[in-house]
């Protein structure tokens, strides 16, 4: 099944020790999105990638950086994880911007915890 | 500045009994709204979108533009229902999608 994959499903750091959240997706999407989902709030989108453009949120902490080396994968880094990044970070992926095509599939997540 | 409230954490109702989720948005333009769903245990998944104005698992949603609403609604609840519900609104200069804060609907037997 064509679908949108995270590793690890749960991953635990130590304070300030750089960490990084992978996404895959067979969709042959043009565009992923990751988000940080903050325990009993909303998802919060951090940055998304069209094709080889990157586009940051204007809030999105310095701390969090991206790659996408390709179409099928992309990477959050987080440089020094502060007590304050422990949350539920989501993978999303979409077609494109318009119409239809902005239905955004999302990954199952992964939860970190840093200590 | 562009906003979407789910004003309830909790829902929970009896199987059969009618439903109603409740979303308000805040948006200076022409909105575009969602209902997105996770099931226990699965990931987030989009259930429909106003623009398509269907009936998803038995559920619809209208856009009610001069209360700025979109609520969720299915007539008669089922207890496979039992999900975190997220409304959602995307932002047509960003394309990104602001969400709520979600409710959790609990359908009893």
């Amino acid at each position: 099944d064509a679908m949108v994959i995270q590793n690890p499903r749960y991953q635990v750091t130590q304070f300030g020790k750089p960490v990084t959240l992978s996404c895959s997706q067979t969709l042959n999407h043009n565009v992923m999105y990751w988000y940080q989902q903050k325990s009993s709030q909303a998802p919060k989108l951090l940055f998304h990638y069209y094709d080889k453009d990157f586009n940051n949120e204007a809030d999105t902490p310095d701390n969090f950086q991206s790659r996408r080396p390709n179409t099928s994968f992309c990477f959050l880094d987080i440089r020094s994880p502060g007590l304050g990044d422990t949350a539920m970070y989501l993978c999303a992926t979409s077609r494109g911007y318009g119409g239809t095509y902005n239905e955004q599939f999302f990954g199952p997540g992964t939860r970190l915890t840093v200590l | 500045a562009q906003r979407v409230t789910q004003p309830e954490k909790l829902l929970s109702v009896f199987k059969g009994a009618p439903v109603e989720l409740k979303c308000n948005y805040s948006y200076s333009g022409s909105p575009e709204l969602f209902w997105y769903v996770q099931y226990s245990r699965q990931r987030l998944q989009l259930l429909l979108r106003h623009i398509s104005r269907e009936s998803i698992k038995g559920f619809t949603a209208d856009l009610n533009k001069g209360e700025t609403s979109f609520h969720l609604k299915k007539p008669f609840a089922q207890e496979e229902d039992s999900a975190m519900y997220y409304c959602a609104l995307r932002d047509g200069a960003t394309n990104k999608l602001i969400f709520g804060t979600g409710t959790l609907l609990a359908v009893q037997p």
